[in-house]
């Protein structure tokens, strides 16, 4: 049973740092391109980002580019979205999605980021 | 303000069939797959649609898609109570070069 675990979210101050983390199980990590979408609870799914399968290439939103950073350790099978400058916007639910089909097929519980002072 | 648009809300009655739109534009829906969610409240997404009405296994075939130029459609019949869900579509943007989904549709069971 694919299994993908998020972790990390919390209260942070703006302009503060945060480092998300997804541990998956259950299929082959280190075979499967990668997602972070979220979520402000009652709105719509934003995607963050994507990693290919060996960490080679990266993508992001515009909202977020060159704030966060999307890596993987597949030793680990561990997904990691390294969020800087967090802004109040930033404030949503967090999910770790897994591709297949080409698409966001496998999706976390997610964890909650709030940005406030 | 979603790059796709979904209407706010939809409803129908036990048995119904009901249909949500996405419209998109060429650089989306125009050139690329689409692909639906389902949300029910509290809970993650799950994919319920993809590529062109594929189903992951266990979505049942009451759920459907279809797609006309830049717009598509997610239909289901034989609507039944657990179906009360939010749901999006979502598809690759070409000018944009990531993902776009719709705002999201809340459908009722009535």
């Amino acid at each position: 049973e694919v299994q993908l675990v998020e972790s990390g979210g919390g209260l942070v101050q703006p302009g503060g740092s945060l480092r998300l983390s997804c541990t998956a199980s259950g299929f082959t990590f280190s075979s499967n391109w990668m997602y972070w979408v979220r979520q402000v609870p009652g709105k719509g799914l934003v995607w963050v980002s994507h990693i290919n399968s060996d960490g080679s290439n990266t993508n992001y939103a515009g909202s977020v580019e060159g704030r966060f950073t999307i890596s993987r350790d597949n030793a680990k099978n561990t997904l990691y979205l390294q969020m800087n400058s967090l802004r109040a916007e930033d404030t949503a639910v967090y999910y770790c999605v897994r591709s297949a089909y080409g698409t966001f097929a496998y999706w976390g519980q997610g964890t909650l980021v709030i940005v406030s002072s | 303000q979603s790059v796709l648009t979904q209407p706010p809300s939809a409803s129908g009655t036990p048995g119904q069939r009901v249909t949500i739109s996405c419209s998109g534009s060429s650089s989306n829906i125009g050139s690329n797959a689409v692909n639906w969610y389902q949300q029910v409240p509290g809970t993650a997404p799950k994919l319920l649609i993809y590529s062109n009405n594929q189903r992951p296994s266990g979505v049942p075939d009451r759920f459907s898609d279809s797609k006309s130029g830049t717009s598509a459609s997610l239909a289901i019949s034989g609507l039944q109570s657990e179906d009360e869900a939010d749901y999006f579509c979502a598809a690759w943007d070409d000018s944009l070069n990531g993902w776009v989904f719709g705002g999201g549709t809340k459908l009722t069971v009535l």
